[in-house]
């Protein structure tokens, strides 16, 4: 299957700091998701963005297709920035509806 | 408000013993998904649905069932057979559109924390 792999692993910030988070995957993909997992365990979808660039307020994501990465940039990152941060896709072709393989994630901790 | 519903939020299962997690959608969304979550891990798939009345197995199904009765409603069955059902369950809902179903934007309810006594 698709493999997804995200860095960094952790993250530490000071509050009002920017960052990068990437994730590489290993085939073609038709889906590209973002999600933020809060220390509650809900996931929120942040992007979906299987090619090009988004923003959405303090955040946006870019995803290269052809290159095989994705990027999310937080600016001005505040502590309820603080969670983890997945990547999930969906290889292209086949019958993969929706199943989105996901990335390990990353461990952001904003701190004031 | 639209969204999706998981209950209950904390769950606790005796050996030998099978318990059933709810998942309701008011969404209108035609697929619904399990996924599993271990601490530190990220999210594996168990089953997913498309359509009422079919569901197909997703990268960990053994000792897991599901039915798909109506198009809000995809209840996961933990049975006896999974031996280590100790993790953190998620389900999540899309819409499928056009033929290569590729336009999706996954939601997800707010889970279910499942622990063995």
């Amino acid at each position: 299957g698709i493999q997804v792999e995200q860095s960094p692993p952790d993250l530490i910030l000071q509050e009002g700091a920017n960052s990068t988070l990437r994730c590489n995957f290993s085939d073609s993909v038709n889906n590209l998701q973002w999600f933020h997992q809060n220390p509650w365990g809900q996931l929120i979808n942040l992007f979906y963005i299987p090619s090009g660039t988004k923003q959405n307020g303090r955040l946006s994501a870019t995803t290269v297709a052809t290159e095989r990465y994705s990027l999310l940039y937080i600016s001005s990152s505040q502590t309820t920035d603080s969670g983890v941060y997945f990547c999930a896709v969906a290889r292209a072709g086949g019958t993969s509806y929706g199943k989105l393989t996901f990335g390990q994630g990353t461990i952001l901790t904003v701190h004031p | 408000d639209g969204g999706i519903t998981q209950s209950p939020k904390y769950l606790f299962r005796k050996e030998g013993q099978n318990v059933t997690l709810s998942c309701e959608q008011n969404l209108n969304h035609d697929a619904m998904y399990w996924y599993r979550q271990d601490p530190g891990q990220g999210l594996r798939l168990i089953y997913y649905s498309q359509i009422v009345n079919d569901f197909q197995k997703g990268d960990i199904a053994e000792g897991y069932s599901v039915s798909r009765e109506k198009k809000e409603s995809f209840p996961l069955t933990v049975t006896s057979a999974q031996k280590n059902p100790t993790a953190f369950y998620l389900c999540a809902s899309s819409t499928l559109q056009g033929w290569s179903a590729t336009n999706e934007k996954l939601f997800f309810g707010s889970g279910t924390q499942l622990s063995v006594l």
